[in-house]
């Protein structure tokens, strides 16, 4: 059975940076494109950027560039995602999702979410 | 970027009622369309791959047209289950690989 595991919930001070996780199991973790999406609340849904965890090939949204990194450790089929100085504007929360990528592309499984609160 | 604008970014219907959700794209992006649906406090879920291929296991009264710029999502006998905010995503040209603005169905 495929899954994608968050880790749990994080509340954080503005300035602090911090790294969240996303592990796959049940496939290839190496084979298939991990993707990051933000949802602040209330709100709908904004692509933050791509992980090919086979060669490390990232791509981001332009909106996310600079912002956040994403990287994978495909020894432990584990993707993150992290800030080096949070705001309180990325109190959201954020899912991974695998990118199932052949002559047609989708996100067909996701993680449950990791809620990030940012405040001082 | 490729923009997606979805109508009606809100919609009232009932039980049984036939309901269609517009997705338009700023560009052409071929059948490079997918359709989730969210739930509150629940991650997306796929409905819909390439513009009108039914992910496995979705119901069959979910159904999904179109190519180039302008797309249809349609729920042909809306059941409670249904109720949800409805999202499509263009995976044609990235990054970034674009989400609509949402369409919440509620129920009237």
């Amino acid at each position: 059975e495929v899954q994608l595991v968050q880790s749990g919930a994080e509340v954080k001070k503005p300035g602090e940076s911090l790294k969240i996780s996303c592990k796959g199991s049940g496939y290839s973790f190496t084979s298939y494109w991990i993707g990051w999406v933000r949802q602040m609340p209330g709100k709908g849904l904004e692509w933050m950027g791509i992980i090919y965890p086979g060669d490390s090939d990232t791509r981001y949204s332009p909106s996310f560039q600079g912002q956040v990194t994403i990287s994978a450790d495909k020894s432990i089929s584990t993707a993150y995602l992290q800030w080096s100085s949070l705001k309180a504007s990325d109190t959201a929360m954020y899912y991974c999702a695998r990118m199932y990528s052949s002559k047609v592309k989708y996100f067909d499984y996701w993680g449950q979410g990791t809620l990030v609160t940012v405040s001082s | 970027d490729i923009q997606l604008t979805q109508s009606p970014s809100f919609l009232s219907a009932s039980v049984g009622d036939r309901v269609t959700i517009t997705c338009r794209a700023s560009q052409g992006i071929s059948s490079y369309l997918a359709w989730y649906q969210q739930k509150p406090g629940k991650a997306p879920k796929l409905l819909i791959y390439a513009a009108s291929t039914l992910q496995s296991g979705v119901p069959s009264r979910f159904s999904g047209s179109g190519s180039g710029t302008e797309f249809t999502l349609t729920i042909s006998s809306l059941q409670p289950e249904d109720f949800a905010t409805y999202y499509c995503q263009q995976l044609n040209s990235y990054p970034p690989l674009t989400f609509g603005g949402g369409t919440k169905v509620e129920i009237k």
